[in-house]
């Protein structure tokens, strides 16, 4: 069975570009999140999709950041413009049951920002 | 808001020596589940304990959940190379949110 895939593994970018993340999920997991870990610091949850609907998005930096997940199978993430303070691993995770039960974690996709 | 605190944030040990890594939150917590994620790598869950005063063995890992439900901790007996990595605790945010808040995590690194 396949894992919880992500790219691009590492995306490196300008101040004010855009850049979308792709996350596929374990097939027929329903429940999806963005988290990302900042240099040093603890990892920090951003958004929870149960399958194409926004669960959760309280963790959400601000409105430059756009997750969608149509269709309840893959998920994007979307910084635009992307800002210095952006960089990090963002890391999608992917759960069969809701609960808060076992995560299943991506590889991630490191963004650096100059 | 809800924190998770883990301590120590970094630990360098010889192979073969003990390790522990304690995590503290400040609100209780109605499960609490343990992730490593090697170098360069990404989190891999370990276990979840959800019981007052729960104790988990895996191998050389054994898991605590402390009596009130607001600290636990991992250690891991007679290092080996292979568990270098970085150990994070994470707890569900209080109100049945499925979000974990996640501690800063314990980097061990073994001399071997």
């Amino acid at each position: 069975e396949a894992g919880v895939t992500q790219f691009p593994s590492h995306s490196v970018i300008e101040k004010g570009q855009t850049v979308t993340l792709r996350c596929d999920p374990i097939s027929g997991h329903d429940n999806l999140y963005w988290y990302r870990r900042v240099m040093g610091k603890e990892i920090k949850f951003l958004l929870h999709f149960v399958k194409e609907s926004k669960q959760d998005e309280s963790g959400m930096p601000n409105n430059r950041f756009l997750a969608e997940r149509t269709g309840g199978t893959y998920s994007t993430l979307k910084v635009q413009p992307a800002e210095l303070e952006d960089s990090g691993v963002y890391f999608c995770a992917s759960s069969l049951q809701r609960g808060a039960g076992e995560l299943f974690f991506g590889e991630g996709s490191r963004l650096t920002v100059l | 808001g809800q924190q998770v605190m883990q301590i120590p944030q970094y630990q360098h040990v010889q192979e073969g020596e003990d390790f522990t890594t304690y995590c503290n939150s400040s609100t209780t917590l109605s499960n609490i589940q343990w992730y490593k994620q090697r170098p360069g790598g990404h989190p891999v869950f370990l276990i979840q304990l959800v019981k007052s005063g729960e104790v988990k063995k895996q191998k050389r890992l054994t898991f605590q959940f402390g009596e009130a439900k607001k600290n636990s901790s991992l250690h891991i007996t007679a290092t080996q190379t292979t568990d270098v990595g970085t150990y994070f605790c994470a707890g569900p945010i209080q109100g049945g949110s499925e979000k974990l808040v996640f501690g800063k995590g314990t980097k061990l690194t073994v001399n071997p």
